[in-house]
């Protein structure tokens, strides 16, 4: 069953402006991992972010995590052309279920 | 370079076949996995295995089998009871079964029956 669910599932910006995506989920996690797909192409990992963790970043992304929402949002700054791709988040959940929860994803296009 | 290869990248089938896809990691990784991807959806999981020898179902296993017999490799065979096997297949890979570091993708096998 999905847990995750990005918002907006598509989204369309020009190049130079933020970007920003949802990721809901619904159970306790351990941890909330997003991850970039270009299209036909494998997924790459792009931040982890662990529960007890309320924002981190890596260059231009930015990642927040809300617990008692049970809500996370990815950030890109100035965004360029070769930052179109789909945008999934994933959910570790706590307890002794080791997979991974994944969401549908939010589709970035960054128009030049 | 260390990674995870999948193949083929392209994969027709004939209804009724079986085919296999690979999928080979040369990380160390005790962990490996068989998504499935649809369009629109989310990635769904086929089977898992944490240790060598060792594999448990996922979300969607019917209609599909695997084997561990290597740390490094983890084929997936789509039998003929699949009943919908067009899809892209991603195969993933990571330190270990806990999940608590990220996960390392194939660059995934289209599979199409014709």
């Amino acid at each position: 069953s999905q847990q995750g669910e990005e918002d907006p599932q598509a989204l369309s910006i020009q190049e130079g402006e933020n970007a920003t995506m949802n990721c809901s989920y619904k159970t306790s996690i351990n941890n909330l991992q997003w991850y970039r797909q270009n299209s036909g192409r494998g997924l790459v990992h792009l931040i982890l972010i662990r529960s007890n963790e309320r924002e981190k970043h890596s260059g231009r992304l930015r990642v927040t995590l809300d617990t008692s929402k049970k809500s996370s949002s990815l950030l890109i700054t100035a965004s360029r052309a070769a930052d179109t791709a789909s945008y999934f988040c994933a959910t570790r959940n706590a307890g002794n279920n080791r997979k991974l929860i994944w969401g549908l994803g939010t589709s970035l296009a960054v128009n030049p | 370079d260390g990674g995870i290869t999948q193949s083929p990248k392209y994969l027709f089938r004939k209804e009724g076949q079986n085919v296999t896809l690979s999928c080979e990691q040369n990380l160390n990784h005790d962990a490996m996995y068989w998504y499935r991807q649809d369009p629109g959806q989310g990635l769904r999981l086929i089977y898992y295995s944490q240790i060598v020898n060792d594999f448990q179902k996922g979300d969607i296993a019917e209609g599909y089998s695997v084997s561990r017999e290597k740390k490094e490799s983890f084929p997936l065979t789509v039998t003929s009871a699949q009943k919908n096997p067009t899809a892209f297949y991603l195969c993933a890979s990571s330190i270990d079964g806990t999940l608590s570091t990220e996960a390392f993708f194939g660059q995934g096998t289209r599979l199409t029956v014709v």
